[in-house]
């Protein structure tokens, strides 16, 4: 079945610089990969997500790439702002009807 | 409006006692699911249906039961809980399959003591 790692566990920035979190998957038959950040206390939210029929998608300062060869996506923030401060987990549709999602990483964004 | 709701919010029982966790969304959505949230391991699938009386096996369904009696309601059921089971679940649910936006409940502390 369908296996999702994701690094680094925790990675701290300072405020306006970027935070990149990559996320491999095992497998190849894996079409969708959606990020979903989560805040303190609160429940995880989509805050972007790719397709497998595309390599790069933008939205402000989020950004999601994948490469289907080496069965790898990441998730870019640019100018990283205080509220970007959260747990990020990164998913992967499995076999069947399964979403697998990675560990996630705890980003704090210093100010 | 539109939301995912669960209930109870916070549960603190004893190992054996049978408990249900109930989850019911408002949006028509066809599939529903459960997630266990513990550190380091991040969000792991329990269960999850597809739609009213389908329902199928997650990455860690051992101790959990489930039905899907009606579209909008989908109960999670430990009939015996240990201690291992203490964590916080989350009920999610998207308009069709895992491939579209997970609309997560607000999530269920359960410690079993």
């Amino acid at each position: 079945g369908e296996n999702v790692e994701q690094h680094p566990s925790t990675l701290s920035v300072q405020e306006g610089d970027s935070a990149v979190i990559k996320c491999t998957y095992s497998d190849s038959a894996s079409n969708y990969f959606p990020w979903y950040k989560q805040e303190l206390g609160k429940r995880p939210q989509l805050i972007i997500d790719i397709r497998s029929n595309v390599g790069e998608k933008k939205d402000q300062r989020i950004a999601v790439t994948l490469n289907k060869t080496a069965k790898h996506f990441s998730l870019h923030i640019t100018e990283t702002q205080p509220e970007d401060s959260a747990v990020y987990f990164c998913a992967g549709h499995g076999y069947g009807n399964k979403l697998v999602f990675g560990a996630g990483t705890i980003l704090r964004v210093k100010s | 409006e539109a939301q995912v709701t669960q209930n109870p919010r916070y549960l603190i029982t004893v190992t054996g006692k049978k408990l249900t966790v109930t989850c019911s969304q408002n949006m028509n959505h066809e599939y529903m699911s459960w997630y266990r949230q513990d550190p380091g391991l991040g969000l792991r699938q329990i269960y999850y249906s597809m739609n009213v009386e389908v329902t199928d096996k997650g990455d860690v369904p051992e101790g959990y039961k489930v039905s899907r009696k009606e579209k909008r309601n989908f109960p999670l059921i430990l009939e015996s809980p240990s201690p291992n089971q203490t964590s916080l679940y989350f009920c999610a649910s998207s308009f069709f399959a895992p491939y579209n936006e997970q609309f997560f409940g607000p999530g269920t502390r359960l410690t079993v003591l």
